[in-house]
């Protein structure tokens, strides 16, 4: 089983909309826990950290649902500039340096 | 602060050729990670170092690659000899704290023929 997992989508959703998904980790004990970006043919670069209590910053919440072991991603109110992929992020091992990538979940907004 | 530096950012080469990526991490940073991206695999963790010793070693695919940090602000990804197969694009990052997001250069886009 993989470490991260997620739905690759693609979700094609319209300006204006909500979109929200989920992904999956499987070691109990993971500590960390990050929504990353990544553009076409760009590096990924972080979006938020996931508290455990949930956090929001803009138009975007993440959550954190430790006795499922999932994370979610909602944007609310989408724009054409939120069109990437978006990959989750664990750090299985608390005090270790390594994380976890998801392969990712497309999103793309149409006008 | 400039970031995470990669170069070169494009490297095109033949079969059986010597080719290495070279990376400068953010200022400050104390680990390092490599890493190779490609559609069928996504992103992998090649190795990492932390205080410029190499912690884990376990995701390089076999003796054709080796990576080095003689110092803090410096670390090459060495493939020696090259295959086809070794075509992705190659991430550097860096980070401070085990628990810390991980700062990715621009990477370098790999095309061995």
């Amino acid at each position: 089983r993989k470490e991260v997992e997620q739905d690759p989508g693609p979700f094609n959703v319209p300006e204006g909309a909500t979109v929200a998904f989920n992904c999956t980790y499987s070691n109990s004990a993971s500590q960390s826990f990050f929504w990353y970006r990544q553009d076409c043919r760009k590096e990924p670069k972080l979006l938020m950290s996931v508290y455990s209590s949930g956090n929001e910053d803009g138009r975007f919440t993440a959550q954190l649902n430790r006795a499922s072991q999932y994370i979610s991603l909602l944007i609310r109110d989408s724009k054409l500039s939120d069109s990437a992929t978006y990959l989750c992020v664990v750090n299985p091992q608390g005090n270790d340096y390594k994380l976890s990538f998801g392969a990712g979940t497309t999103v793309t907004v149409r006008a | 602060d400039a970031g995470v530096i990669q170069s070169p950012r494009h490297e095109v080469t033949e079969m059986g050729q010597e080719v290495t990526l070279r990376c400068k991490p953010i200022s400050g940073h104390n680990s390092l990670f490599w890493y190779r991206q490609t559609m069928m695999r996504g992103l992998e963790l090649l190795i990492y170092f932390n205080n410029n010793v190499p912690i884990d070693d376990s995701g390089m695919p076999e003796d054709r690659f080796s990576a080095k940090m003689p110092n803090a602000s410096f670390s090459t990804l060495k493939i020696q000899p090259s295959e086809p197969r070794d075509s992705a694009v190659y991430f550097c990052a860096s980070n401070y704290g085990p628990r810390g997001e991980q700062y990715f250069g621009p990477g370098t886009r790999l095309t061995v023929t």
